[in-house]
């Protein structure tokens, strides 16, 4: 079993539509999570990053985290084309390196 | 931001040639990566370093070697290129938290 844990979709929803991307992990060592976008044949970028449990929003991004169920989730609001990419999580105790989910691949129709 | 800059971006290249991939980042990160992603497939770690003169092997077994000798750079070299090298690889250096800034990548043809 990975260390963290992420349905690969693809998913495909209409344009404004609020998209919900979920990891799980299992190393309860983890405090550190990430979230990654990648366009095809480009490198991931950094999308949030949050310690801990707890609520982080940017713009019409939310990242949130629920470490007693080992449960990260990034919201999209109002999602547009431009977001269709594939979406990463990552989760690292700072100790190690990031360990990276497989990604969701994300299309959002117009 | 991260300034992180891979070269080159493209290389097709024979069976047995030697290939150098080069890494470097202007932040003055310690820690480094290489990753190896084939299209629409996952990351797997190759290599990574904590430091000058510190490399360590990643989670996928790879036939590839790289070096610190510097902070700001990274390279990754293949002896002897063949077929199944084809993908691309990025190169990452952590920031905060440890969090990652990925390099544009190179993708990688071994005819």
């Amino acid at each position: 079993q990975k260390e963290v844990e992420q349905d690969p979709g693809p998913l495909s929803v209409p344009e404004g539509a609020i998209v919900s991307l979920n990891c799980t992990y299992s190393n309860s060592a983890f405090q550190y999570f990430m979230w990654y976008r990648q366009y095809s044949r480009k490198g991931p970028e950094l999308l949030m990053y949050t310690y801990s449990s707890g609520n982080k929003e940017d713009g019409r991004f939310t990242a949130q985290v629920d470490k007693s169920s080992k449960y990260i989730s990034l919201f999209i609001r109002d999602s547009q084309p431009s977001d269709s990419a594939t979406y990463l999580c990552a989760s690292s105790s700072g100790n190690t390196p990031l360990v990276f989910g497989k990604g969701t691949r994300l299309s959002v129709i117009a | 931001e991260a300034d992180i800059y891979q070269t080159p971006r493209y290389l097709v290249i024979g069976t047995g040639k030697k290939i150098t991939l080069e890494c470097s980042q202007t932040m003055g990160h310690d820690k480094m990566y290489w990753y190896q992603q084939d299209p629409g497939m996952e990351l797997h770690l190759i290599h990574y370093s904590y430091g000058v003169n510190s490399t360590e092997k990643g989670d996928l077994s790879s036939e590839s070697t790289v070096s610190r000798i510097r902070t700001e750079h990274f390279p990754l070299t293949l002896e002897s290129a063949r077929p199944s090298h084809t993908s691309q690889y990025l190169c990452a250096s952590e920031g905060q938290l440890g969090s990652q800034y990925f390099g544009p990548g190179t993708r990688l043809l071994v005819l």
